[in-house]
């Protein structure tokens, strides 16, 4: 089983702020197979990221994805009042289980 | 537009069974399978398993194997996950998400339904 552990546990910013949210995986994820996901209270998660990298349909472009292997980076370039929320890391490789972090929270300063 | 909608809220004693459903409606139901995904209060999200719409093949979380069916309906675009043996630790969102056609890895969960509250409580 993949583990996915994220860091920091909660992050606290201000609007304008850059945040910078990390993954990282107990073994290598085959093919980047890693998206990021955003969750308010409430609500579903919401695919942010997928294949590591590439942003999910109507997704801003001041949230960008990069890493690969074991480590992954999901970045907000300018946190927008609407962007405070639980971020998941998710690897959807071919091995069972799939796997989810433990989430970051970003939260407001 | 893609929309996957589920059932409502259940309360069920422990031992006993909840059979969660899963509406799919703005696409070609068989091009995606499904996967489950509960969350435990204050939780990150877990893997419950996947079912492909396509052939019916599906694949279990080992921790859920001998007590989680997942089924399809292909008359109603419809896909259901039935839990048995219901224990307090049961209690969560459990949410469903469109994936995989033929396989559960290597795609991605874009779309979502709203979630089923499901309470396990004596």
């Amino acid at each position: 089983e993949i583990v996915l552990t994220q860091s920091p546990g909660t992050l606290s910013l201000s609007p304008g702020e850059r945040a910078t949210l990390s993954c990282r995986a107990s073994q290598s994820v085959t093919n980047s197979f890693l998206a990021w996901y955003q969750q308010k209270p409430g609500q579903a998660p919401r695919l942010l990221i997928y294949g590591a990298s590439s942003r999910a349909t109507g997704i801003p472009d001041r949230f960008s994805g990069s890493g690969s292997g074991t480590d992954f980076t999901l970045t907000i370039s300018r946190l927008e009042p609407e962007d405070f929320a639980v971020y998941y890391c998710h690897q959807y490789a071919g091995s069972p289980p799939l796997t989810f972090g433990g989430g970051t929270k970003v939260e407001i300063k | 537009q893609v929309q996957l909608v589920q059932s409502g809220p259940e309360a069920k004693k422990p031992g006993a069974s909840v059979k969660v459903s899963c509406k799919t409606s703005g696409y070609t139901f068989m091009s995606y399978g499904i996967n489950w995904v509960r969350q435990a209060p204050g939780q990150g999200p877990e893997w419950m398993g996947w079912i492909s719409t396509y052939n019916g093949n599906t694949n279990y979380a080992q921790k859920f194997q001998g007590r989680v069916a997942m089924t399809t309906d292909t008359s109603t675009s419809t896909v259901y996950m039935e839990l048995r043996s219901l224990r307090s630790d049961d209690t969560a969102v459990y949410f469903c998400a469109r994936g995989g056609m033929l396989a559960f890895g290597g795609v991605r969960m874009d779309v979502w339904g709203q979630g089923t509250t499901v309470t396990v409580s004596s």
